[in-house]
């Protein structure tokens, strides 16, 4: 069965301090990644995708996440986070070829910045 | 640009009352999903919907019915409420060919 682990359930970090979040997914031929980023009593809003192409993606907001084929990875980093960036972050991968593009979630890692 | 409007955002319910969460989306997708979520569980998947009047079980499908007779509408249905059944409810759509999601803004469920 498809799984996404996230290994982080909270991360704190200083405001203006480097973070990842880590994401790791069950091995398949070949796979879709996403990262979604849901802020305090809203939705889940899309934060940047890799569908093919260059391995690493960047979002309009200085994230970026770099697929990993052979460790089966899709790590979020930002090199200097804002308290805006408190959030709850969600993994997700969609395995192609198998007649269906639904998404396997991640259970979300919860980023709080300090100021 | 709408995108996926849920109706309503807050209910509370008694336990043993029947309510219909609706999930509208204005972008033709194909398919519509249903999850909740709770606390240190992450999004569970509900029911699904690959296409007007298709629907299919998720994980977590027990207590719930859905119906998806117009391919812009996806109804989640609690028959008979159940204080479990307290949560937060995201609808999601997806395109063919568009493998991510559109996410609504969610509803807020407490039973009593």
């Amino acid at each position: 069965a498809q799984s996404v682990t996230q290994l982080d359930s909270q991360v704190p970090v200083f405001e203006e301090a480097p973070v990842e979040l880590r994401c790791n997914y069950s091995s398949s031929v070949s796979v879709y990644l996403f990262w979604y980023v849901q802020y305090p009593n809203q939705g889940l809003q899309l934060l940047l995708k890799y569908l093919s192409g260059s391995t690493l993606v960047e979002s309009i907001n200085g994230f970026e996440a770099e697929f990993n084929k052979s460790q089966t990875s899709f790590h979020l980093r930002k090199p200097s986070v804002h308290i805006s960036d408190t959030a709850e972050y969600f993994c997700a991968v969609s395995y192609s070829g198998a007649g269906s593009y639904q998404l396997t979630f991640g259970k979300g890692t919860k980023l709080s910045v300090i100021p | 640009n709408a995108g996926v409007t849920q109706t309503p955002k807050f209910r509370v319910l008694k336990t043993g009352q029947s309510m219909t969460l609706l999930c509208a989306q204005d972008m033709n997708h194909e398919y519509m999903y249903w999850y909740r979520q709770d606390p240190g569980m992450g999004l569970r998947l509900i029911h699904y919907s690959v296409g007007e009047g298709t629907t299919a079980k998720g994980e977590v499908p027990d207590g719930y019915n859905v119906s998806r007779l117009k391919k812009q509408n996806f109804l989640l249905g609690l028959e008979s409420a159940a204080p479990s059944q307290t949560s937060v409810y995201f609808c999601a759509s997806q395109g063919q060919g568009n493998y991510g999601y559109t996410f609504g803004s969610g509803t807020r469920l407490t039973v009593v």
